[in-house]
């Protein structure tokens, strides 16, 4: 049975970083695709970033690129996301997801809970 | 990037009665379309990709149609656990991956 389990999430300070965590199991990590999206507390979904399974190729939406870098541990079963320069704009609930494919195609099949991080001074 | 706009926002339906619910998207996006249905509290859960292929165990009263710019997502006979938010998602063109603002099927 596929999992797909956030942590990381919290409460910080605008400016600051904050590093979330997806740790997979249940399938063979390393052949698909991940991403990370987000939602805004009562609002629609917003795609954040995504990587091939191989770490070959990495995307980003205009609103994070250059502050936030997806990774992937193949060894650990476990995508990351490290968030810098935070902005009160980036609270939302972050949930991990698997694309349907390897070289990721870019929709998802399996989804995590999501972890809430929330920005505020 | 394209823009995924569905209507309308609210659906009122009322058990067993069919739903019709529509995606356009700003350009077109062959079929490289998919739905998702989410619940108050839940992460979004894969129904249709590649505009009409249901996914694995999704029941055969969820149908999608459509290619291009149009598309639709069809519940034949609404069911108590169908009353939820669904978004459409486009993947032809990417980054960014685009999602509708969604439309939430409530009971009539």
């Amino acid at each position: 049975q596929v999992h797909l389990v956030e942590s990381g999430g919290g409460v910080v300070q605008p400016g600051t970083s904050l590093r979330l965590s997806c740790a997979v199991s249940g399938y063979s990590f390393r052949t698909y695709g991940m991403h990370w999206v987000r939602q805004t507390p009562g609002k629609g979904l917003e795609w954040v970033a995504g990587m091939w399974y191989d770490e070959s190729n990495e995307s980003y939406a205009d609103s994070v690129k250059g502050r936030f870098t997806i990774s992937r541990d193949n060894s650990k079963n476990t995508l990351y996301l490290q968030m810098s320069s935070l902005r009160v704009e980036d609270t939302a609930i972050y949930y991990c997801a698997r694309d349907v494919a390897p070289a990721a195609i870019g929709s998802f099949d399996y989804w995590g809970q999501g972890t809430l991080v929330t920005v505020s001074s | 990037e394209i823009v995924m706009t569905q209507s309308p926002a609210t659906l009122s339906v009322s058990p067993g009665d069919r739903a019709t619910l529509s995606c356009r998207a700003s350009q077109s996006v062959s079929s490289n379309l998919a739905w998702y249905q989410q619940k108050p509290g839940q992460a979004p859960r894969l129904l249709i990709s590649g505009a009409s292929t249901r996914a694995t165990g999704i029941p055969a009263r969820f149908s999608g149609s459509g290619s291009g710019t149009e598309f639709t997502l069809t519940i034949s006979s609404l069911q108590s656990e169908d009353f939820a938010v669904y978004y459409c998602q486009q993947y032809n063109n990417w980054p960014p991956l685009t999602f509708g603002g969604g439309t939430k099927v409530e009971i009539k």
